[in-house]
């Protein structure tokens, strides 16, 4: 089957700058998640998506970060505007269920720069 | 909230060779889920094992083993005859039963001499 899709691979842009990455879950995964990966340290969880209803969405920086899945299938995650502290990998991942012991599968990510 | 540790930031083990790294965790409900991941150099993490915390048996899958202990909160993970593709970095992660709160730790990276 085919994996979770991520692109692009990597972006550079300057502080202040916007954004987007795209997300193209395994077929048939009801959930989609969206993580942060600073250098050295684990993910983060920034949003969780049920189909196309966010189940948590408690430690994404609304002011600046946002998030969308239409149809319940792609994912898109907004930068706007970058900061310094966004340089990061943004992992995307998804699952066949929330609940049970079923694990995520994740994408390759995208590295973010921010000059 | 839920918090997942990883004492160990870097593990080396000989080819060939036993190395166990640890995961402790705190939580106050009383069944979730446990997992092990692997992140090679080129960034995809994969699943390595998982246990369900209801579950008293210790999670097995070929060379990976799981100590489980829940009145300690401890989760180690064994990986017995360790080879040069074992190297990478390893979290240890939470989940509850709802779904929700996955929680990784910091992360062990391990190398694996020849």
């Amino acid at each position: 089957e085919a994996g979770v899709a991520q692109s692009p691979r990597y972006k550079i842009i300057e502080k202040r700058q916007s954004v987007a990455f795209w997300c193209n879950p395994i077929s048939g995964h009801a959930t989609l998640y969206w993580y942060q990966q600073i250098l050295g340290q684990g993910p983060k969880l920034l949003i969780q998506f049920q189909n196309n209803g966010v189940v948590d969405d408690s430690q994404l920086p609304k002011d600046r970060f946002s998030a969308e899945r239409l149809k319940g299938v792609d994912s898109t995650l907004k930068i706007q505007p970058a900061k310094l502290e966004d340089s990061a990998v943004y992992l995307c991942a998804s699952s066949l269920a929330s609940t049970g012991p079923e694990p995520q599968h994740f994408g390759d990510g995208t590295r973010l720069s921010i000059l | 909230a839920q918090t997942v540790t990883q004492s160990q930031p870097e593990m080396s083990v000989q080819e060939a060779e036993t190395v166990t790294l640890s995961c402790t965790y705190d939580t106050s409900e009383s069944d979730y889920y446990l997992f092990w991941y692997k992140q090679p150099p080129s960034r995809q993490m994969i699943l390595v094992i998982r246990q369900e915390a209801y579950k008293q048996q210790n999670a097995t899958e070929n060379r990976f083993s799981v100590n489980f202990q829940k009145a300690a909160k401890s989760f180690s993970l064994k990986i017995s005859d360790s080879q040069l593709g074992d190297a990478a970095m390893y979290f240890c992660a939470y989940r509850d039963t709802y779904g929700q709160n996955f929680v990784f730790g910091p992360g062990t990276r391990l190398s694996v001499l020849p």
